[in-house]
């Protein structure tokens, strides 16, 4: 069965300093894999993607993620944090058998300090 | 390019009442998401269409709800009669491509009394 986990519902980080929220899957096959961002009273937001290629994505905003097959994990990173990133970041995962079906995570909560 | 349009934005009913939510997709966009998102939880799929077919409606209670796309463009998601746990954001999604990212829309706030 096809899976995402996020196992952390909040990360703190101070403004400036990297911040790296975390996601690891289970698919079968090779995965497409994405994020996205919800503000509140919004809608989501595509953030990045990884379909295949160089495993280092680069994405909206100065986001960055990595995907490792081995780790079957897709780690959301920035180098210097912003207060105005705070929000909800969800992670995706989308199976290449079984109708392509994209399923999301529960969501980690991103509270960045000035 | 015009995003994904969802009506209506807000809608409160009574338990066992129906409802209806309506997506127009973007223009092109053969696949078609519905989610249900709770309050503090993540996007859950409910129904994927690929143009007007039901490519997996596994996590779809079927016996309360029902959906379509007509031609292959537009999307109804219909609930009756609605209970109190159906209170949640109803978001669809669409894309291009499988191997694309796909377009929210501001989704159905519903709230059963």
């Amino acid at each position: 069965a096809q899976s995402v986990a996020q196992p952390e519902d909040q990360v703190n980080v101070a403004e400036g300093n990297p911040l790296t929220v975390k996601c690891t899957y289970s698919v079968s096959g090779n995965p497409y894999l994405f994020w996205y961002v919800q503000y509140p009273n919004r809608g989501l937001q595509f953030l990045l993607k990884y379909i295949t290629g160089d495993n280092l994505v680069k994405g909206s905003y100065g986001f960055e993620a990595e995907f490792n097959k081995s780790q079957t994990s897709f780690h959301l990173k920035k180098p210097s944090a912003l207060v105005s990133d705070s929000a909800l970041y969800f992670c995706a995962v989308r199976g290449l058998t079984g109708g392509f079906k994209t399923i999301f995570g529960a969501g980690t909560r991103l509270f960045v300090k000035a | 390019e015009a995003g994904v349009a969802q009506s209506p934005r807000y809608k409160i009913i009574e338990k066992r009442q129906s409802v209806a939510f309506w997506c127009n997709p973007i223009s092109g966009h053969a696949t078609l998401y519905w989610y249900q998102q709770i309050l503090g939880q993540g996007p859950k799929l409910l129904i994927q269409f690929q143009n007007n077919g039901v490519v997996d409606d596994s996590q779809l209670p079927k016996d309360r709800f029902s959906a379509e796309r007509l031609k292959g463009v537009d999307s109804t998601l219909k609930i009756q009669p609605a209970k109190l746990e159906d209170s949640a954001v109803y978001l669809c999604a669409t894309c291009r491509r499988l191997n694309t990212e796909a377009f929210f829309g501001q989704g159905t706030r519903l709230t059963v009394v």
